[in-house]
């Protein structure tokens, strides 16, 4: 079965930084393509980016490159993806998910909240 | 930037109804649509890959049709499980894009 778990969400102020992890289990996690996406509490989805598996580069590819605004890495050692939330404002406030980036084998995981206030 | 608008924003429909959801792309998008339902509290779920190809475990009540900029979920008979926030999105063209939702409510 595969599982996708978030952590890493929380409380931040504004102009701060965040570091969000995805644990995968149950895929070949070396071959995956995996996402980030975005939800503010109550509205609907964004896509924020996706890695490409190391054999197919390991590029990071955003939906709006910001300088340094979102960065996506893995670690195919141990099975991790992550996404660097920096200069993080209000409107950044959402609940993160990472997903595989295959519609044929399309998983989500839960979600990490992330808070941004004063 | 490839905009999805879906409508309607609501529809209100009681459990046995047919209900037709549209997503409509400011460009083409070839036949890379999919879509997503959502529950409160829950991650989405893949339904309908490629415009009108089922994900794993979808009931044959939920179909997918259309091309190009205009596309269809339809759900043929409503369960009570089928009461929630439905997305579509595009693969299509970069960045991948999501519509703004249609929630399918009882009425």
């Amino acid at each position: 079965e595969v599982q996708l778990v978030e952590s890493g969400g929380g409380l931040v102020k504004p102009g701060g930084s965040l570091r969000l992890s995805c644990e995968a289990s149950g895929l070949t996690f070396s071959d995956a393509w995996m996402s980030w996406a975005r939800q503010v509490p109550g509205k609907g989805l964004q896509w924020i980016g996706r890695i490409k598996s190391k054999t197919n580069g390991g590029t990071a590819e955003y939906a709006a490159p910001k300088e340094g605004k979102f960065i996506i890495s893995r670690d195919d050692s141990k099975n991790m993806m992550y996404l660097q939330l920096n200069s993080l404002q209000i409107e950044d406030t959402a609940v993160y998910f990472c997903t595989t980036d295959d519609w044929r084998w399309d998983y989500w995981g839960q979600g990490t909240l992330v808070t941004v206030s004063p | 930037e490839t905009v999805l608008t879906q409508s309607p924003a609501t529809l209100s429909l009681s459990p046995g109804e047919r209900a037709t959801l549209s997503c409509r792309a400011s460009q083409s998008v070839s036949s890379s649509l999919g879509w997503y339902q959502q529950k409160p509290g829950q991650a989405p779920r893949l339904l309908i890959y490629d415009t009108s190809n089922r994900a794993t475990g979808i009931p044959a009540r939920f179909t997918g049709s259309g091309s190009g900029t205009d596309f269809t979920l339809t759900i043929s008979g409503l369960e009570p499980e089928d009461f929630a926030v439905y997305y579509c999105q595009q693969r299509g063209s970069w960045p991948r894009t999501f519509g703004q939702g249609t929630k399918v409510e009882f009425k």
